[in-house]
């Protein structure tokens, strides 16, 4: 079956400091990546999602980069700030009517200012 | 924009009491889920449904059993409430399995 592995948390860092969160993925076929992030009493929300090989995803100045021969799809920001602290979860699905997504462990993000 | 309501937000059972959270969403999408998440093992998928009246087992999916009456709803009961379970339900709905919006999700308490 599919599964999805990530940095296992927690994480802390102060403002300012960039942010690497290592997401590793098996599936027998090719599948769509995404990186949610769920804030404190919410529900997760999508950062963003990359469907194909070899392009990059980006949204708030999180960027991930689709690495179809490593298997990969790692979380990076240059500089994070307070307001980036959060559980992340990095997550595949496969494009067709019905699919399900599989999630990785989640990765809890503290940003000290 | 739409939204996912979950009910109750807490959910409190004693030991093997059978117990439901139910699940609204107003996108008009086609498929649902319910996930279990615990601290550390993120999310689980317990069950999910393509349509109305449809049900596909997750790989959690032992002790609950679900129910798609409606497009709109999807309601997940646990069939006999225990204290190990205690965790976070969390709904979901998507149209074809890719971007899935979430609800706040119901803290299930068992005392």
């Amino acid at each position: 079956g599919d599964s999805v592995t990530q940095t296992e948390g927690p994480v802390t860092l102060s403002e300012g400091t960039s942010l690497t969160v290592n997401c590793s993925y098996e599936t027998k076929q090719y599948p769509t990546l995404f990186w949610y992030v769920q804030y404190p009493g919410e529900g997760p929300q999508l950062l963003f999602k990359v469907p194909k090989a070899n392009e990059k995803g980006s949204n708030r100045g999180f960027e991930a980069t689709y690495n179809k021969e490593a298997t990969s799809f790692h979380l990076q920001k240059a500089s994070v700030q307070e307001s980036d602290s959060a559980v992340y979860y990095c997550a595949l699905s496969h494009n067709n009517a019905g699919a399900k997504l599989t999630f990785g462990g989640g990765t809890r993000l503290t940003v000290r200012p | 924009g739409g939204i996912i309501t979950q009910t109750p937000k807490f959910l409190i059972g004693q030991e093997g009491q059978k117990l439901t959270l139910k699940c609204q969403q107003n996108f008009n999408h086609d498929t649902m889920y319910w996930y279990r998440q615990d601290s550390g093992k993120g999310l689980r998928l317990i069950y999910y449904s393509i349509t109305e009246n449809d049900l596909q087992k997750g790989d959690l999916s032992e002790g609950y059993d679900a129910s798609r009456e409606k497009k709109s709803s999807f309601s997940l009961t646990v069939t006999s409430a225990q204290k190990n379970e205690m965790a976070v339900f969390l709904c979901a709905s998507s149209i074809e399995g890719n971007t899935l919006y979430f609800g706040e999700g119901s803290r299930l308490i068992v005392v």
